[in-house]
């Protein structure tokens, strides 16, 4: 089993629409939790982390379910310009947290 | 804010060869982080660094694989002798704060083909 599983995609969105990306892990020692995002051809970059309680940043929603080790992206209102992978990354116990574990990522194309 | 640079941005080269990748992380972060990417396998960690010294390079695929980091401002990976296999996209990263977590870096990566 994969330490983090990402559904691949593609997710074809209209723009404007609602869309969730899910992503489960294995390590329950796991303290960190990121979205980062990957436009074609460049490189991966930080969205946003992942807390606790739940957090959000204008149109993006980040949720943890440490229970299920499960956690989920929402974005609101799709622009095209949000058409891109986006990888769900969890770090572990071992080395100190030091290591990220990236999932194959989920893509995602907004359309007109 | 320079960002992680790395060099060169795209090589080609042919099997048997020596390959060399360099990177320069941001001022200040005290991680390195050598990643490789390709489509069927994703992201995967080859090596890291911490103040200078390698933590844990399990992900180093083979003895042909090489990694120094020999300053707090320079790494190289080095391949030799070079596969058509090992042809991926070859990412550096270094660690920092933003906000109130840790998170990595990345710079624009290195293309590698080997033919």
């Amino acid at each position: 089993r994969k330490e983090v599983e990402q559904d691949p995609g593609p997710f074809n969105v209209p723009e404007g629409a609602t869309v969730a990306f899910n992503c489960t892990y294995s390590n329950s020692a796991s303290q960190s939790f990121f979205w980062y995002r990957q436009d074609c051809r460049k490189e991966p970059k930080l969205l946003m982390s992942v807390y606790s309680s739940g957090n959000e940043d204008g149109r993006f929603t980040a949720q943890l379910n440490r229970a299920s080790q499960y956690i989920s992206l929402l974005i609101r209102d799709s622009k095209l310009s949000d058409s891109a992978t986006y990888l769900c990354v969890v770090n572990g116990r071992e080395t100190g947290f030091q290591k990220l574990v990236f999932g194959t990522g989920t893509r995602l194309l907004v359309s007109p | 804010d320079a960002g992680v640079i790395q060099s060169p941005r795209h090589e080609v080269t042919e099997m048997g060869q020596e390959v060399t990748l360099r990177c320069k992380p941001i001022s200040g972060h005290n991680s390195l982080f050598w990643y490789r990417q390709t489509m069927m396998r994703g992201l995967e960690l080859l090596i890291y660094f911490n103040n200078n010294v390698p933590i844990d390079d399990s992900g180093m695929p083979e003895d042909r694989f090489s990694a120094k980091m020999p300053n707090a401002s320079f790494s190289t990976l080095k391949i030799q002798p070079s596969e058509p296999r090992d042809s991926a996209v070859y990412f550096c990263a270094s660690k920092g704060r933003q906000g109130v977590q840790e998170t990595q870096y990345f710079g624009p990566g290195t293309r590698l083909l080997v033919l």
